[in-house]
């Protein structure tokens, strides 16, 4: 069975600080990685996605995640936090050939004081 | 294209009775997945269904049951609904479930049993 582990389960940084947030899987096949923010109030949205190719992959508002297979880590990175990153990161993972069932981390909150 | 919608937005019911959520998928969506959201459990997969059909089936009990109709749109029904139920229930969507595709999430259904 696939689970996904997010080590921070909450986060605290002031703007501009640097944010990387880890994600590890455990799944023996071919996988699609996902990381998902949900901000006060709202739904959740894809920040960005790894299928295949180029393991650095680049999403929206400047974030970033790299995939290490070896490690069987897609971790979070940016390099600059805004206050408006203040938001519910989930990481999410699923097997490609069952890709409309996703196992997803238990979130880490982050919070970014201006 | 309009996003995946969900109706209603919030429902208070009772102890013991049953409910009923609806999906409606992006266009061209054939795939919609059903995913129960609590503080205590994050993000558990429930089912998914492909053209009028059961493809993925997480691990709830009986009393969780759904739908797809012939135009894709999906509805979840509770039975004899208990406390541990109030939750968010989230559907997504993607075009077919498998291979490189992304789920996209609607604003979700906020239950609270009484």
């Amino acid at each position: 069975a696939q689970s996904v582990s997010q080590h921070n389960h909450h986060v605290i940084l002031s703007e501009a600080a640097s944010l990387e947030l880890g994600c590890n899987y455990s799944y023996g096949g071919t996988v699609n990685l996902f990381w998902y923010v949900q901000y006060p109030g709202q739904h959740l949205q894809l920040l960005l996605k790894y299928f295949s190719g180029d393991p650095l992959v680049k999403g929206i508002k400047g974030f970033e995640a790299e995939f290490i297979k070896s490690k069987f880590s897609f971790n979070l990175r940016k390099p600059s936090v805004q206050w408006s990153d203040t938001a519910e990161y989930f990481c999410a993972v699923n097997a490609g050939t069952n890709a409309g069932k996703s196992t997803f981390g238990d979130g880490t909150t982050l919070t970014v004081k201006p | 294209k309009a996003g995946v919608t969900q109706t209603p937005r919030y429902l208070i019911k009772t102890r013991g009775q049953q409910v009923t959520l609806s999906c409606s998928p992006i266009s061209g969506h054939r795939s919609v997945s059903w995913y129960q959201q609590t503080p205590g459990q994050g993000l558990q997969f429930l089912f998914e269904y492909f053209s009028e059909t059961q493809r993925n089936k997480g691990n709830f009990p009986g009393r969780f049951s759904g739908r797809q109709f012939s135009n894709s749109r999906s509805e979840m029904n509770v039975s004899t609904l208990e406390l541990g139920d109030s939750a968010l229930y989230l559907c997504a969507s993607s075009v077919s479930g498998q291979g490189a595709v992304v789920q996209y999430f609607g604003p979700g259904t906020r239950l609270t049993v009484t």
